[in-house]
């Protein structure tokens, strides 16, 4: 069965540190999906990334980037110099292409950056 | 484009008494997914829609749940009767091909 781990519950940085977020998920499926989401304090789930299985390539979109390996089956999430709005719940969350798009979580790391 | 909505936002309730949640959708999109996340817990998969047929609701926790997508378009998830296990955020999302699901807001259900 598929499973996605969030080792770490919570982590708490100083602003301006990098902090990286892991995630390992397991799955037999050839073709899948990985997300992050975020979800802050005001409690919606906010998307940030998608990656199919396909796609190895490392992404970076300002302050975020993500690192995929399949030979690890990992999905880690780094934040550069983080923010004081950093500071939420994130989510790393795998989906099948052979089932009907249901995503399967990971528990959630919740990040605090203080100032 | 208007977002996923859910109503409403936050609601506290007595165990023994029934809840009803809604859930709008993005216009047009097909497929429409419930998931809830219990206190300190994983977002948990409910059941999945398209249109007004269910499609997977492998993930009820029992039958106290009932969910329902009349015309296609909003969906409903009552629970009845609450139970104190019950208390979480209730998520809604909606997707127009399985691969993008957009989230609404959540409902933060409270059973005391």
């Amino acid at each position: 069965a598929q499973k996605v781990t969030q080792a770490q519950t919570e982590i708490s940085v100083v602003e301006k540190e990098d902090v990286t977020l892991d995630c390992v998920y397991e799955t037999r499926d050839t073709t899948y999906y990985l997300f992050w989401y975020k979800q802050p304090p005001s409690g919606e789930l906010v998307f940030l990334i998608r990656r199919n299985s396909f796609d190895e390539q490392n992404e970076i979109s300002g302050r975020y980037s993500w690192n995929f390996q399949k030979s690890t089956s990992s999905f880690n999430f780094t934040i550069t110099a983080s923010q004081v709005v950093d500071s939420a719940v994130y989510f790393c969350a795998w989906s099948g292409s052979s089932n009907t798009g249901k995503l399967i979580f990971g528990q959630g790391t919740t990040l605090q950056v203080k100032p | 484009e208007a977002g996923v909505t859910q109503f409403p936002s936050h609601s506290v309730i007595e165990k023994g008494q029934t809840v009803t949640l809604r859930c709008d959708p993005i216009s047009g999109h097909d497929n429409l997914y419930w998931y809830r996340r219990v206190m300190g817990k994983e977002i948990k998969f409910l059941l999945h829609f398209v249109k007004e047929s269910k499609q997977d609701e492998s993930g009820m926790p029992n039958n106290r749940f009932l969910a329902e997508r009349t015309g296609g378009t909003y969906s409903t998830l009552k629970v009845q009767p609450a139970e104190l296990e019950d208390s979480g955020v209730y998520f809604c999302a909606s997707s127009p091909d399985r691969i993008e699901q957009y989230f609404g807001p959540g409902t933060r259900l409270t059973v005391t």
